[in-house]
């Protein structure tokens, strides 16, 4: 099992928006509708944002939006903040009771 | 609030055994619905699911590590823990226990509890 392709970094100045992909196959991210993303700043856990592609957890602002087409996932963030400085993990469910991670994204706040 | 909790050696020697604890506090880890997992962050890379116990005590594993993983439910019914064989530099990582929730119950988890991690570096 590969990891789920990710673009190493994204970037965008505060209030724009920025938009992270995440490629599997039709065995992960294009078999189910279990795609989630995490958040982790530098020296912290991850932090949930999106599960099952579009489902938001209780307190994370719908600025944060999940989507996904075939065999790629997208996380959009809008009304980038210095706080969304952080880097991104996508996640997919692969069938057979695994899971599978993303190489993660580096989002910077110019 | 459910919190978790990692707990273990930091430094372990090629060929021997990891072990590490979660402890949990603030829920019950024995609610249907719950999978608590093991995930792993090696040094600036990404993340690696590593395998999760479901609430009735089945496991799953990461098949790359099948042959070398056990995750079980400590006695204390509060703690479940990882056990992870015959390591080597590669398995040096920041390892994260976390919860892997449900609301409707039949649906798949997400992992929405972390732990902070520990790190475990394995060297002679």
């Amino acid at each position: 099992q590969s990891p789920l392709t990710q673009p190493p970094s994204a970037s965008g100045s505060p209030g724009q928006s920025v938009t992270i992909s995440c490629t599997g196959s039709t065995s992960d991210v294009g078999g189910y509708d279990y795609v989630s993303w995490y958040q982790q700043h530098p020296g912290k856990a991850p932090k949930l944002l999106i599960y099952e592609v579009n489902r938001r957890p209780s307190g994370v602002p719908d600025r944060f939006f999940g989507s996904k087409s075939a065999t790629t996932a997208s996380l959009i963030v809008s009304g980038l903040q210095a706080a969304d400085d952080a880097d991104y993990y996508c996640s997919s469910y692969a069938g057979n009771n695994t899971w599978l991670f993303g190489g993660g994204t580096r989002v910077t706040v110019l | 609030q459910v919190r978790l909790q990692e707990s273990g050696p930091g430094l372990v020697k090629p060929s021997q055994t990891l072990s590490l604890n979660c402890t949990v506090s603030g829920g019950s880890i024995t609610r249907e619905g719950l999978y608590w997992t093991w995930i792993r962050q090696h040094p600036m890379r990404g993340l690696e699911w590593l395998g999760y116990i479901y609430h009735s005590g089945h496991t799953y594993y990461n098949p790359s590590l099948q042959s070398r993983i056990t995750i079980s439910f400590g006695t204390s019914k509060k703690q479940f823990s990882l056990s992870l064989a015959s390591v080597t530099a590669a398995d040096t990582a920041v390892y994260y226990c976390a919860r892997g929730g449900t609301s409707r119950g039949w649906e798949l988890p997400r992992f929405d509890q972390w732990g902070q991690g520990t790190l475990v570096t394995v060297s002679s």
